[in-house]
Formats: C-alpha cells, structure tokens, sequence
C-alpha cells in the first residue's frame, strides 16, 4: 500500500544552520506530495505542495524537489531561524481522498 | 477565506465514558476529515466524509462514531474512553475530490482520560 517514512523525530539546529528533512514515498500512482507545518497549540498548515507537473515547491525560503526515481520529497531551507521551530509533516496524496502523513520531524531552533 | 471551529478545545473523560467532539467548517467544502494526533505517531486518519451524510473509515476508526448531518460540520464521538488516554484530535476540511486541494485543519481537541 501506499506508505510516508520520515524517519528523523527530533532536528535540533542553531539559527543560520541549514535544514534537511528526509522523506520517501511509496505508491504505485502519480501522487501530488505536501510539506505542513505545525506551530504549538496550532493544527497543522500548509507549506508547500509539489505535483508530478512542477517538480518543486517553494515557500518562506523553504523548498523541496520530488524526484520519482529516489521516491523522495526532502524539505529544506538554508538558514533556519528561531521562529522555524514546529513540527514538520510529510504527506502523499494519491486522490483517493485519504491523504498519508509521515509522524512528523519536531525542528528546534537554537538562538 | 475561512475557519475551522473545534469544540471543546479541552476535553477530561473519565475511563467508560462516552465523549463527543464537533467540527465546524465556513469554507463550504465537501470533504471532512478527523484525525488523531499522538506523539511520536503523526496524524492518523479516524474518519472521513466526502459529502454530507456520508461516512468513511479510516485506519484507527475502532472505538469511534461519527455523524456528518450537515455540510458544514463532522462530529466524532469516542464510544468508551480508555484510562490514562491523551491525544490530540484534530479537524480538517478540503473541497471536492482534487489532489492538489490542501487541507485546512482546525486547532484540536486534548482529549485526557483520568
């Protein structure tokens, strides 16, 4: 079936480091793929979505490239700032209505 | 634009209860969706409806109801909380059936079982 790993939980970063967040995929079908970002106290929001048409997304200084042959949709940003600090989810969109989220990479960023 | 309104925002059940949470939505959008939040765990999905008076499992939906009369609002109801249960649950919301449509979520419901 169709599955999202992410497989770092915890991102612990000074600020102006540079971020990297792993995500693969796995589906048999042309997914559109979407980085939420989830602030304390907040429900989860968009921050970029990328489709099998554009290949990148970009957003705040953030962007991932979804590359078929790696089946992943990394995320990253070159100079994180404190305000960065969130909970970052993966997720695959099939068109089936249900949308797979990853379990989430819990960013912080040191000042 | 639009907004998502959970209620309550703060929920305390005791183990055996029955427990409702409501979901309301002003985007006008056909599809509703209630997730469960646990650390650690990521979002996994309950329930979800893709038009009113229409409901759809998801993998954790054991142990759960939900009604969806109305277009508007998606309510969840947990059948007999468990002792020492803690969790987020969380609303969302998206038109139609398209797989470029984001989905918008509400703030959630803790849930804390004594």
């Amino acid at each position: 079936g169709d599955s999202v790993t992410q497989k770092q939980g915890q991102v612990t970063l000074s600020e102006d480091d540079f971020l990297f967040i792993n995500c693969t995929y796995s589906t048999t079908t042309y997914p559109t793929l979407f980085w939420y970002v989830q602030y304390p106290g907040q429900g989860p929001q968009l921050l970029l979505k990328v489709t099998t048409a554009n290949n990148k997304g970009i957003s705040r200084g953030f962007e991932a490239t979804y590359d078929k042959g790696t089946t992943s949709f990394h995320l990253q940003k070159a100079s994180v700032q404190e305000s960065d600090s969130a909970v970052y989810f993966c997720a695959l969109d099939t068109n089936a209505y249900k949308v797979i989220f990853g379990k989430g990479t819990h960013l912080h960023v040191l000042p | 634009g639009g907004i998502i309104t959970q209620t309550p925002k703060f929920l305390i059940g005791q183990e055996g209860q029955k427990l409702t949470l409501k979901c309301q939505q002003n985007f006008n959008h056909d599809t509703m969706y209630w997730y469960r939040q646990d650390s650690g765990k990521g979002l996994r999905l309950i329930y979800y409806s893709i038009t009113e008076n229409d409901l759809q499992k998801g993998d954790l939906s054991e142990g759960y109801d939900a009604s969806r009369e109305k277009k508007s609002s998606f309510s969840l109801t947990v059948t007999s909380a468990q002792k020492n249960e803690m969790a987020v649950f969380l609303c969302a919301s998206r038109p139609g059936t398209s797989n470029y449509a984001e989905q918008f979520f509400g703030p959630g419901t803790r849930l804390t079982v004594l």
